[in-house]
């Protein structure tokens, strides 16, 4: 059972564009993290955000996490084909944590 | 951050024969890891949770006596593909949580096992 609902499921669009990822949830989480995964390796933390209306900037990546802390956005400014992956919300709840079906984004130069 | 090790990174095995793929939390204690498994360009799938010195606790349609689970120690946890057959060729990941304050878990993974059957 997917918790967490990640929108857009894939994404393709020109080097320097703007998107925005949206990950949503009707459960509260205690913490929401984004990770990043290229093929063939496994996913690579990029943020954690703890509080509700947090943002968090990682050089052109942008994190929110919602208010109520049941949603959460990250938004790629220029976005350089560098940034092709996949990208995966995760909610951590009691001892466990649960990942959205990910955001596949292409960049194209 | 936490660093989890995984290993073999890929393997290649027979038809009927049992595989097993470590899982090691290298700088921090693990009581609770995780194994997924993950299709080409598909997000991962949650196979089990592997709880230290108990049973591992089964998602719904992953059979536990295929994929068996052992979680000795604080640091070790193993999946073991038995009797494999080529629809279990996947990409198998761990990971393991790390309580880093009040209300801030992070998960940490290890670098994935791709397993292929022929």
């Amino acid at each position: 059972t997917q918790l967490l609902e990640q929108s857009p499921q894939f994404l393709s669009i020109q080097e320097g564009e703007n998107l925005t990822v949206y990950c949503n949830s009707s459960s509260v989480f205690s913490s929401l993290q984004w990770y990043r995964q290229e093929p063939g390796e496994g996913p690579v933390l990029l943020v954690t955000v703890v509080t509700g209306g947090e943002v968090k900037k990682l050089k052109r990546l942008t994190f929110q996490f919602g208010d109520a802390r049941k949603d959460s956005s990250l938004h790629i400014t220029a976005a350089q084909t560098g940034d092709t992956g996949l990208y995966l919300c995760a909610g951590a709840g009691n001892n466990d944590m649960r990942f959205g079906a990910g955001t596949r984004l292409t960049v194209k130069p | 951050g936490a660093v989890v090790s995984q290993h073999p990174s890929w393997v290649i095995c027979k038809s009927g024969t049992s595989v097993k793929i470590e899982c090691r939390s290298l700088d921090f204690q693990a009581t609770t890891m995780f194994w997924y498994r993950q299709f080409p360009k598909q997000s991962l799938m949650l196979m089990a949770t592997s709880n230290e010195g108990s049973k591992a606790t089964y998602e719904q349609g992953v059979e536990k006596d295929k994929f068996l689970i052992n979680h000795a120690s604080l640091t070790l946890s193993t999946l073991t593909v038995t009797s494999a057959h080529p629809e279990d060729s996947s990409f198998y990941i761990c990971s393991a949580l790390v309580a880093r304050a009040l209300m801030n878990t992070e998960a940490f993974f290890g670098q994935g096992t791709r397993l292929t059957v022929v």
